[in-house]
């Protein structure tokens, strides 16, 4: 079982709709937990962490299921801008590396 | 913004000859990471570095590649002999301290090509 997986897409999203997408991780142990996007070939940029009672930051909202060992992103209002790859990713319990997942496709058109 | 810079951006090299990737981290940060992709794959994990020493590595950090940090400002990933399956975007990361939750700030990545 990977570590971490996600569902790669592509969502093909309106632009102002609303996209949501999860992923799932196998280690109970995992500490950590965020949201990063990464644009083609650029480096993986932190977009949000994600906390046990849920959190959000503007458009985008972060759900952790602990006990089904899931994490959520929700974008709202979908923006053409929001088109990227949404890289799931946890830090274990033994160490401080980032695990990533495969990451989510999302494509946002007019 | 202080951010983490790489260079070369794209580093092209013939099987066998080794490559040497740069990397400034963030000023005041203390821990140091290399991660890779290889094309249409996921990023992961290679090595971690603190206080001069490594702190962690994968099962792909093996004999082959090293890393120093040869003065106050740069951190290196070498790679001795490259092989053809080493073709893949490198990512320099750093990030202030080593708690699970902080953030580790990536560098625009160096596209390495082997031949």
């Amino acid at each position: 079982r990977k570590e971490v997986e996600q569902d790669p897409g592509p969502f093909n999203v309106p632009e102002g709709a609303t996209v949501a997408f999860n992923c799932t991780y196998s280690n109970s142990a995992s500490q950590s937990f965020f949201w990063y996007r990464q644009d083609c070939r650029k480096e993986p940029k932190l977009l949000m962490s994600v906390y046990s009672s849920g959190n959000e930051d503007g458009r985008f909202t972060a759900q952790l299921n602990r006990a089904s060992q899931y994490i959520s992103l929700l974008i709202r209002d979908s923006k053409l801008s929001d088109s990227a790859t949404y890289l799931c990713v946890v830090t274990m319990a033994a160490g401080n590396k980032l695990t990533f997942g495969g990451g989510t496709r999302v494509l946002v058109k007019p | 913004e202080p951010e983490v810079t790489q260079t070369p951006s794209h580093q092209v090299t013939q099987m066998g000859q080794e490559v040497i990737l740069r990397c400034v981290p963030i000023s005041n940060h203390l821990y140091f990471y290399w991660y890779r992709q290889i094309l249409g794959q996921k990023v992961e994990f290679l090595v971690s570095f603190y206080n001069n020493e490594i702190s962690e590595k994968s099962e792909i950090f093996d004999d082959q590649f090293s890393v120093e940090r040869p003065d106050g400002s740069n951190f290196t990933l070498k790679i001795r002999s490259t092989k053809l399956e080493d073709s893949a975007m490198y990512f320099c990361a750093s990030s202030h301290q080593t708690r699970p939750a902080d953030t580790q700030y990536f560098g625009p990545g160096t596209r390495l090509t082997v031949l």
